[in-house]
């Protein structure tokens, strides 16, 4: 059971650049998501999905999109990087969303993080 | 909009001394917090949760506390550890996901 994996680790894009962030779960976690942390910025959301085939957005959207096509995955993509996004991405996944009233056991919202991903824009 | 915050971005404590991380917010409506820690160069980890229901919750060397009349939230861990150096956020739940505060660094020293 390896969790939450990320790929790469670390990246360097030049300014208009594409490139997709890959994030995978092995826990059959129905809710994932993405954040991007900041120096000094707490953890901001990006985008999230409740489900395969289902995908809404966070709180800093522009610039990212994101799909799920199966349980498992949850890609970022950059469609043209920009300087403003260089940060450190973090995928997440838990058992159930968020959203709604409360469900399962007391930990039931707990997220599970990857690595990261440390991408640089130049 | 609604924010977490925390009160002092850095806490320094002696080994074996007890630690309590605070944090405020602002939602009145949250039902739900979190306590992650984040060593360097890794993801956040989770550590203990609170509903709004409850004003304690213990689990092992940590304690969460929650003051609603106040909005106010606090980590507490016992016989503080090396081991225990890291960036702690607080989070609370808002509507349909998770908003994250900025964190306080927690070194401890010999």
């Amino acid at each position: 059971n390896a969790g939450v994996t990320q790929t790469p680790k670390f990246q360097v894009l030049k300014t208009g650049q594409s490139m997709t962030l890959q994030c995978a779960q092995d826990m059959n976690h129905e809710y994932m998501s993405w954040y991007r942390q900041d120096p000094g910025m707490g953890l901001r959301l990006i985008h999230y999905s409740v489900g395969a085939g289902i995908t809404d957005q966070g709180e800093v959207p522009n610039g990212y999109n994101v799909s799920r096509s199966t349980t498992e995955d949850f890609p970022l993509r950059l469609l043209s990087a920009a300087p403003s996004q260089t940060s450190v991405y973090f995928c997440a996944s838990s058992s159930t969303p968020a959203a709604g009233p409360f469900r399962g056991g007391p930990s039931s919202y707990e997220q599970y993080f990857g690595p990261g991903t440390r991408l640089t824009v130049t | 909009g609604e924010s977490v915050g925390l009160h002092l971005p850095t806490l320094s404590v002696q080994e074996g001394d007890n630690s309590i991380i605070n944090c405020a917010y602002s939602n009145s409506a949250s039902d739900y917090f979190i306590w992650y820690k984040q060593e360097s160069g890794k993801g956040p980890q989770f550590i203990i949760d609170i509903r709004s229901n409850m004003d304690k919750r213990q689990g092992q060397r940590v304690t969460v506390l929650l003051n609603k009349t106040v909005k106010h939230l606090s980590l507490q861990i016992a016989a503080t550890q090396p081991g225990d150096s890291a960036v702690y956020f607080c989070a609370e739940r808002d509507t349909d996901k998770l908003i994250f505060g900025t964190g306080t660094r927690l070194q401890v020293f010999p």
